[in-house]
């Protein structure tokens, strides 16, 4: 357990719905990360936060993708109108200050 | 931009054997390298990591790695392996204080 929590860790939808992942970080990390892994793939990143602030957006991370860290807390990942190639697992890691970056369970989104 | 590439796609070995998975990136840059681990049904676990110092990195388990800065690469080592090292194993580098690259990994199947 790296202290790092993620929720659901199962999601399946039908294509067009919408879904919302959460991550819990390390209380005291102030850097976290959203990656996407799909079978045969290493993780690919998608958007990162400092503190409240997104810093930066990957563009694997279209319009119907909306990231928050309200309070540079926790942080959700919203997928708007599910698509049948949104299917993979989505990672959240948690980042301190020395550079390690600890990774939570991931949700498995299943998109029908 | 940075990249990483995994040489070894699928890997099979008879437990004791000696193991080596190659890695190479590449950025100009100063960079941190990882290996990290998933075990099946596991979520990404850190085998070991190099941020600076000494270039021969130990982890856990017995592995080590070896940065060599002239050739870009940061190999994975095992002198024995065991049947519970079957997992996928990922390299990955980050310019300090930026996010992850991960190679596409190599499956390791240890056989008993």
């Amino acid at each position: 357990d790296t202290g790092v929590s993620q929720d659901p860790r199962h999601k399946i939808t039908k294509r067009g719905q919408n879904v919302t992942f959460r991550c819990d970080p390390i209380s005291e990390h102030n850097r976290l990360y959203w990656y996407r892994q799909t079978l045969g793939q290493g993780p690919e990143f998608l958007t990162y936060f400092q503190n409240e602030a997104q810093l930066e957006k990957s563009r694997l991370l279209s319009d119907r993708f909306s990231a928050e860290r309200p309070k540079g807390s926790f942080s959700t990942l919203e997928i708007q109108r599910t698509e049948q190639g949104d299917s993979a697992m989505y990672l959240c890691a948690s980042v301190g200050g020395y550079d390690e970056q600890f990774f939570g369970p991931g949700t498995r989104l299943t998109v029908l | 931009a940075q990249s990483v590439s995994q040489h070894n796609h699928h890997v099979i070995l008879s437990e004791a054997a000696s193991l080596e998975l190659g890695c190479n990136y590449s950025y100009g840059g100063t960079v941190n390298l990882f290996w990290y681990v998933q075990y099946p049904g596991q979520h990404l676990q850190l085998l070991l990591k190099y941020f600076s110092g000494d270039p021969l990195v130990k982890g856990i388990k017995g592995f080590e790695a070896e940065f060599i800065k002239s050739k870009f690469s940061f190999n994975l080592r095992k002198p024995s392996v065991q049947w519970s090292d079957t997992a996928e194993y990922f390299c990955a580098v980050n310019a300090r204080d930026d996010k992850i690259i991960f190679g596409k990994g190599t499956r390791l199947h240890i056989l008993p």
